[in-house]
């Protein structure tokens, strides 16, 4: 098992751009988490995805978005770049378990974005 | 909003000690979850704790949770310098993960 896989691993983008980020969910897994780590912080919840909907979203604006596939990868989408947008973007998958025990995410390695 | 506090931020402690790393949480929740993180890495999964009371043990890392006093706790017995990471503490809020800080650990010999 592959686990989570993230691509690219870095990324050089300039102010103004645009970037796609993409990963695919460990085995079995049917949901898909973005986060977004600023150095030196802990990983802020940009959106969660399943059953290729939006099921949940943190306080990110529109410029962030994302798609989920029928394979159960993903993409966060990042429009309008700002220096502040540099970070580390990790994807954690999951499998939504109904019963409420709770669920484990398992993390991918994430993507270095550096906005220049 | 849920906000996750974790401390101490930064801890530098000698190998053989004993220390321990809380994490509070301003909403009702049951699910707590402890990752790790190397440097330049991403993030392990070390404990899931769904109920109160409950207490982890995995090596030299204990982990408890008290959903009452919305506390959590994760206790280092004779720290080793291989256990030298950032430790972050995460509380599910309606199936998304909210994360504290994060504790920077040293661990010197």
């Amino acid at each position: 098992d592959a686990g989570v896989t993230q691509s690219p691993t870095h990324l050089i983008k300039t102010r103004g751009q645009q970037v796609t980020l993409r990963c695919s969910p460990k085995s079995g897994h049917d949901t898909v988490s973005w986060y977004q780590q600023a150095l030196g912080q802990g990983p802020q919840f940009i959106f969660q995805y399943y059953e290729e909907e939006e099921r949940q979203r943190g306080n990110f604006p529109d410029r962030f978005s994302g798609h989920q596939f029928p394979n159960y990868s993903s993409e966060l989408n990042v429009n309008a770049l700002l220096l502040g947008d540099s970070a580390l973007y990790l994807c954690a998958s999951s499998r939504i378990a109904w019963t409420g025990g709770g669920w484990e995410a398992f993390f991918g390695q994430g993507t270095r974005l550096t906005v220049v | 909003e849920l906000k996750v506090e974790q401390n101490p931020l930064f801890l530098s402690m000698q190998e053989g000690k004993n220390y321990t790393i809380y994490c509070n949480y301003s909403t009702t929740s049951d699910r707590l979850y402890w990752y790790r993180q190397d440097p330049g890495k991403s993030l392990e999964s070390l404990f899931v704790l769904l109920s109160n009371g409950a207490v982890k043990q995995e090596g030299r890392l204990m982990a408890s949770l008290d959903t009452k006093a919305r506390l959590s706790t994760l206790h280092i017995t004779a720290a080793v310098h291989d256990l030298s990471a950032t430790y972050f503490c995460a509380v599910d809020m309606n199936n998304d993960m909210r994360f504290g800080a994060g504790t920077r650990l040293t661990v010197k010999p």
